[in-house]
């Protein structure tokens, strides 16, 4: 089926740090997403993209948050500075709609971030 | 919260027997899809089923959904070991925003 890739599956780092996740989508897909899940905890939203844009975002997406998607190329989360409430698996997904039959959601297999 | 249970629940059954597992929410919604997490791996759907729905089948699996008790469950039948995973519900809002439950933690036993 449809694959989305992660790079890194693991990062460690020290706090204050930069990180940035990256995310190679479903081809074509054009609607993008991340999602945070704290070990044993469920899947929280925490932004989508479109167009160049962040339609959607949550509580937990901070100003240290950001995403992008330049030319095409990975779909990034980055953070400036971690903190250690950062750690968590990062879940990218991508659509190729914004819901209903045609937009069902195709996530990765996460991104661990460890922020020591 | 959307969910009315916090916590993850925890099910053991042995392979080849039925389970269903249930979530309740607390907004009002149309669209409640059901995903299953294997260990180490991202989220897969496995089910959408809306409102005008009531029931909605695939393959072994089957969903429920009732907007006046704001609950949706999913049963497994002939269950198998490779049925073991975390089962998620969510909920759907506008810009494909899901909001997930705490989840269903399926062990089956070969």
């Amino acid at each position: 089926g449809p694959k989305v890739l992660q790079i890194p599956s693991h990062q460690i780092i020290d706090m204050g740090q930069m990180v940035t996740l990256n995310c190679d989508p479903v081809s074509n897909h054009l609607y993008f997403y991340w999602y945070k899940q704290i070990l044993g905890q469920q899947m929280e939203f925490l932004v989508n993209f479109y167009n160049g844009k962040v339609m959607e975002k949550s509580k937990l997406f901070k100003d240290q948050f950001s995403v992008e998607r330049p030319d095409g190329s990975y779909f990034t989360l980055k953070i400036q500075p971690t903190a250690l409430e950062d750690s968590a698996v990062y879940f990218c997904a991508s659509s190729s709609d914004w819901g209903g039959d045609t937009g069902q959601l195709y996530f990765g297999e996460g991104s661990k971030l460890t922020v020591l | 919260s959307q969910w009315g249970e916090e916590n993850l629940q925890a099910l053991s059954i042995q392979e080849g027997e039925d389970v269903t597992m249930n979530c309740s929410y607390k907004t009002y919604t149309t669209v409640v899809q059901w995903y299953r997490q294997k260990s180490g791996k991202g989220p897969a759907q496995l089910i959408l089923i809306r409102s005008n729905e009531r029931e909605k089948r695939s393959g072994r699996l089957r969903a429920t959904l009732d907007t006046s008790s704001q609950s949706s469950s999913l049963s497994i039948t002939g269950t198998l070991a490779t049925d073991t995973a975390v089962y998620f519900c969510a909920t759907e809002r506008r810009y494909n925003v899901l909001y997930f439950g705490s989840g269903t933690k399926l062990t089956v036993e070969p």
